[in-house]
């Protein structure tokens, strides 16, 4: 069974550019998550879709925007990148559904450095 | 927002040594995970707890969920230098989004 895949690995913009990562989740998982991961803040919560829809949101801009496909991929979009934004991105997938299924399979993350 | 206060911070032990590490929460959550994450890796989840006072072991790693709900730690007998990496706590209350404690370094001298 495949993991996660996350694309690409390393990414480096320029202030003011956009970004769109992506991310397959585990083939028969609906729900994909986002949390961005910085050693000041550690892993925060983004965003969360299942079947297409946004479930759960975190507390960031709206520059930080997702969207899931009928697949179940998902990707990420950050516009007018700042500094802050560097991160290590990481997409987990799981079932969603079911009090059992909650435990998140993560991939190896996207490292995006703004410069 | 919900906050989880997990420590210690970082350790650095001897090869064959028991580990601890705990999580405490103001808010109560309904399931308690325990990750590690590798260098340039994703955390990989090591033990789901589900009820309050479940004490739950992956061979050498043991964990357990506070009858409070506010709390969870994380022993790992006989350290081994693979265990070397940033362990996580993490809680759910509802729905699909994790809090995360902000992470455990373990270091083993061999």
């Amino acid at each position: 069974k495949a993991g996660v895949t996350q694309t690409p690995r390393y990414l480096i913009k320029t202030r003011g550019q956009q970004v769109t990562l992506s991310c397959s989740p585990i083939s028969g998982h609906r729900s994909v998550s986002w949390y961005q991961q910085t050693p000041g803040q550690g892993l925060q919560f983004l965003f969360e879709y299942f079947s297409e829809t946004q479930r759960n949101k975190g507390n960031f801009p709206g520059r930080f925007s997702g969207r899931q496909f009928s697949n179940s991929r998902s990707e990420m979009n950050v516009s007018t990148l700042e500094l802050g934004d560097s991160a290590l991105y990481l997409c987990a997938s799981s079932s969603g559904q079911g009090v059992l299924n909650y435990g998140y399979t993560f991939g190896s993350g996207t490292r995006l450095t703004v410069v | 927002g919900q906050q989880l206060n997990q420590s210690p911070q970082s350790m650095f032990i001897q090869e064959g040594e028991d580990v601890s590490m705990n999580c405490t929460s103001s808010s109560i959550f309904n399931t308690w995970l325990w990750y590690k994450q590798d260098p340039g890796e994703g955390p990989v989840l090591l033990i789901a707890l589900y009820k309050a006072g479940e004490l739950t072991s992956n061979g050498r790693l043991t964990a357990q969920f506070g009858i409070t709900r506010k709390d969870s730690f994380l022993n790992i007998s006989a350290s081994i230098p693979s265990d070397v990496g940033i362990y996580f706590c993490a809680g759910l209350y509802a729905g699909n989004m994790l809090t995360f404690g902000g992470g455990t370094r373990l270091m083993v001298k061999p």
